[in-house]
């Protein structure tokens, strides 16, 4: 059980946009910065938004986070095949002192 | 470029031991808290521990507090995590990744199994 709550899965169609949420609580999201990462099968995770909604050098504007309260989203426009993968959110945790991260979401692209 | 280069996994028995090693190149060690994180086969990431630049603090998860210890070498550029009475339940794969901001893990190594079996 993950202390950051993702759905199991999301999809749609080239082209269109999504959006993945990730709920927490105010030891968490509520009072930290939230991360995202994509994770191609076989591969390591890939930083896609730090601080809540920076993006790392190379990553394009198609990919955005926003937070608010203690819930953070990941948008994706223009969906694209190669954006399959399973996408992970990831905080500090001040009670528990611990990195926390959410089950993941499973994007499918139709 | 940033490169992270990991050894050390492979199979051991239940209760046994390993020690992970991740070499890092094309940044300063010492500028950078470092996290060691896992996947166990199917699932999603499990966060096992993190480190200061000067590893000076230092945070388990739960699940391998008292069994595991992570360290650092800053002139050696090295990073490492002693897993010790190692059970079943730990089998993953280990990644070695860097704190870029606010626990924002940018550069990740490829990755090293452990598998833990009888």
């Amino acid at each position: 059980q993950s202390v950051l709550t993702q759905p199991p899965s999301v999809s749609a169609a080239p082209g269109q946009k999504v959006t993945i949420s990730c709920s927490g609580s105010s030891s968490n999201i509520g009072n930290n910065y939230v991360s995202w990462y994509q994770q191609l099968p076989g591969t390591a995770p890939k930083l896609l938004i730090y601080d809540n909604n920076k993006r790392p050098s190379g990553i394009p504007d198609r990919f955005s986070g926003s937070k608010s309260g203690t819930s953070a989203t990941l948008g994706i426009t223009g969906l694209q095949t190669g954006d399959e993968a399973d996408y992970y959110c990831g905080t500090w945790d001040s009670s528990l002192r611990a990195v926390v991260f959410g089950g993941g979401t499973k994007l499918t692209v139709l | 470029q940033v490169q992270l280069a990991e050894s050390g996994g492979g199979l051991v028995q239940p209760g046994g031991s390993l020690r992970l090693s991740c070499v890092v190149s094309g940044f300063t060690l010492s500028d950078f808290y470092m996290t060691w994180v896992r996947q166990a086969p199917g699932k999603g990431l499990e966060w096992v521990s993190y480190i200061s630049s000067s590893g000076s603090t230092i945070y388990y998860a739960d699940s391998v507090k008292g069994r595991f210890t992570i360290s650092r070498d800053n002139a050696k550029n090295s990073l490492y995590l002693q897993m010790n009475s190692l059970r079943v339940e730990d089998t993953a794969v280990y990644y070695c990744a860097r704190d870029w901001a606010n626990v924002g893990f940018d550069y990740w190594d490829q990755g090293t199994l452990v598998t833990v079996s009888s």
